[in-house]
């Protein structure tokens, strides 16, 4: 089946530790992007790659850190500079980022991070 | 980033009752997204749309591209306890600086379903 795979479902960490999300896909898609939700709240965008070894920083990348190493694979470190890492973290893919329908993104089943 | 508006925030409504939610942007977009949260988990695509005046159904789902690009539709019928959750519209706009588009999202409409 293809699809992408977010692990862990829920993640417990000390305040001032880093922890990495990881995210997974086999959609064969060049783009993969990575969201924050909060309760009530819609989604905004931490990062994003648009091709392998290479990301850009979305609307509220302070405080953490992707990596592109592979098509496949999308990181993402949540840095003990994060200053509210409590939160749902979303990872989605798409074909392309060129402004049409190729752009729809297909998200995995999120992270709940909790930092105590 | 570009804004979408969302409304309703929230519905409460009885089993088999029809539901309508809608999505507006004060910019032209290309595509419209609907997308359906469970609670815990990622947004799921329902319904794609790529051209104005567009009307496509998915089972008991319905959704429209405004013929003005600048809103869209999303119509329930019959609605039953497992279409509770959010849903959210989306559409691509350009990302400033990047070359690339991204997609904004509306806030959601939470719908609650009484049996």
């Amino acid at each position: 089946d293809g699809g992408i795979t977010q692990s862990p479902k829920y993640l417990f960490r000390k305040e001032g530790q880093n922890v990495t999300l990881s995210c997974e896909q086999n959609l064969n898609h060049d783009a993969m992007y990575w969201y924050r939700q909060d309760p009530g709240q819609g989604l905004r965008l931490i990062y994003y790659s648009q091709i392998v070894n290479d990301f850009q920083k979305g609307d509220i990348a302070e405080g953490y850190s992707v990596s592109r190493e592979k098509k496949e694979s999308f990181p993402l470190t949540v840095t003990s500079a994060q200053k509210n890492p409590t939160a749902f973290y979303l990872c989605a893919s798409s074909i392309s980022t060129s402004g049409g329908p190729t752009d729809t993104q297909y998200f995995g089943p999120g992270t709940r991070l909790t930092v105590l | 980033g570009q804004q979408l508006n969302q409304s309703p925030q929230s519905m409460f409504i009885q089993e088999g009752e029809d539901v309508s939610m809608n999505c507006t942007s004060s910019s032209i977009f290309n595509t419209w997204l609907w997308y359906k949260q469970d609670p815990g988990e990622g947004p799921v695509l329902l319904i794609a749309l790529y051209k104005a005046g567009e009307l496509t159904s998915n089972g008991r789902l319905t959704a429209q591209f405004g013929i003005t690009r600048k809103d869209s539709f999303l119509n329930i019928s019959a609605s039953i306890p497992s279409d509770v959750g959010i849903y959210f519209c989306a559409g691509p706009y350009a990302y400033s600086g990047a070359g690339s588009y991204q997609l904004t999202f509306g806030k959601g409409t939470k719908l609650s379903v009484i049996p």
